[in-house]
């Protein structure tokens, strides 16, 4: 079945970095969406793409959607402590299809 | 309340119990979602409801029985469940298929 590879699956990093992590897939999407989770909560939906190659910001978050619509990046410019979490991404195969793939998930610890 | 509420947050049950939990979307979506969310894991769906009318059961045991009132309200009835069913049980909705989906903050439920 669809699966996403999303890496990396943890990283730690010093406040004031900047970060990156991305989604690959063998399969085409449509729709790629971007979440981030704190312990104890359900995952907040932080930016959503639909179109190969857009880019989107949310503040200093930005996210990219692949030109071969089989990958999406997500950067986030001068980490702070707050953006501890776990981020997810989920992709839509088809559009009009309730189905998205989620990947397992980059856990970020921020040391301060 | 905004957004999509979930209740209980926290849930301990005997393999013997039926419990029930609550979803409801003050978004006014007309899908809603459960989900089972394990560790190291990704998202894995259950179940799906178009305008209160269930569209996917994805292969769920049957100790797992969903309930769909209307399109502001999920259960999700829970009855013999087993220890590996401890996970925590989140709840999305979205306006349609092709839009996001939108999570409430889960239900941590533990099976002894």
């Amino acid at each position: 079945g669809q699966q996403l590879n999303q890496s990396p699956q943890s990283m730690f990093i010093q406040e004031g970095e900047d970060v990156s992590m991305n989604c690959t897939s063998s399969s085409i999407f449509n729709t790629w969406l971007w979440y981030k989770q704190d312990p104890g909560e359900g995952p907040v939906l932080l930016i959503a793409l639909y179109k190969a190659g857009e880019l989107t910001s949310n503040g200093r978050l930005t996210a990219q959607f692949g030109i071969t619509r089989k990958d999406s990046f997500l950067n986030i410019s001068a980490s702070i402590p707050s953006d501890v979490g776990i981020y997810f991404c989920a992709g839509q195969l088809n559009s009009g299809t309730y189905k998205y793939i989620f990947g397992t998930g980059t856990r970020l610890k921020v040391l301060a | 309340e905004t957004g999509v509420t979930q209740t209980p947050r926290h849930l301990v049950m005997g393999m013997t119990n039926k419990k029930s939990l609550k979803c409801e979307q003050h978004l006014g979506h007309n899908a809603m979602y459960w989900y089972k969310q394990s560790a190291k894991k990704p998202l894995e769906l259950m179940f799906v409801y178009s305008l209160e009318e269930r569209v996917e059961n994805n292969s769920v045991p049957s100790r797992f029985s969903p309930e769909c009132p209307n399109s502001s309200h999920l259960f999700l009835h829970l009855h013999t469940l087993q220890p590996e069913d401890s996970a925590l049980y989140l709840c999305a909705s979205s306006q349609d298929f092709r839009g996001e989906q939108f999570f409430g903050p889960g239900t941590r439920l533990t099976v002894l």
